[in-house]
């Protein structure tokens, strides 16, 4: 089937480490985003990107950074200047313009930081 | 800068309709979309206005008159699996035409009760 996978769904780790999500999408879409959502909060979007080889800050990038290395493939690094990076972190993918813009969602990666 | 406001907690009853309703303030304004969300879940695309006036989909309507900078969702016909969060999130437009780069609001707590 067809969607977007994001891996690990659950993830732990200790202040000050540099941390990896993983984001797989087989839809063949151009775009791709991360979003970064708090207990209770709406979705702000952390970074983007419209095609391979590319990609643009979103609103909250400080602290993170992304490659676009692949069409599938959409990784995004927490690294240790990011202040507090305990979230729940969405992955999503679209076609590049589309009707409706539409966003395709992974699951979801749920980072606690201890 | 760039806002949505919705309400933050709407309460219903099995079978009853509902009203969520989404001011906006923003630049490059395209369209309006919105999305549910089950508690840790992803976040689905439910439905989208471009052009004022109201879009059915099943139980689900959505309205957007642009001259106001506002939108609503209505559930008609309530069941208990809708109880969950309602985000609506402006596409918006840059120099290239639409973009699929939504901003979030901060999503309306459904709850239905029998």
């Amino acid at each position: 089937d067809g969607g977007i996978t994001q891996s690990p769904k659950y993830l732990f780790r200790k202040e000050g480490q540099n941390v990896t999500l993983s984001c797989e999408q087989n839809l063949n879409h151009d775009a791709m985003y991360w979003y970064r959502q708090d207990p209770g909060q709406g979705l702000r979007l952390i970074y983007y990107s419209q095609i391979v080889n590319d990609f643009q800050k979103g609103d909250i990038a400080e602290g993170y950074s992304v490659s676009r290395e692949k069409k599938e493939s959409f990784p995004l690094t927490v690294t240790s200047a990011q202040k507090n990076p305990t979230a729940f972190y969405l992955c999503a993918s679209s076609m590049r313009t589309g009707d409706t813009g539409e966003l395709f969602f992974g699951e979801g990666s749920r980072l606690t930081v201890l | 800068g760039q806002s949505l406001e919705q309400p933050s907690e709407v309460t219903a009853v099995e079978g009853a309709i509902v009203q969520i309703n989404c001011t906006y303030q923003t630049s490059g304004f395209y369209g309006l979309s919105w999305y549910q969300q089950h508690d840790g879940g992803a976040p689905t695309f439910l439905s989208y206005n471009a052009l004022d006036g109201l879009e059915e989909t099943g139980r689900f309507s959505s309205f957007l008159s642009r001259s106001d900078s506002y939108g609503y969702l209505l559930l008609q016909e309530l069941q208990m699996k809708d109880s969950a969060s309602y985000f609506c999130a402006v596409r918006t437009l840059n120099y290239g035409g639409a973009t699929n780069k939504l901003i979030f609001g901060t999503g309306t707590l459904l709850a239905v009760q029998p």
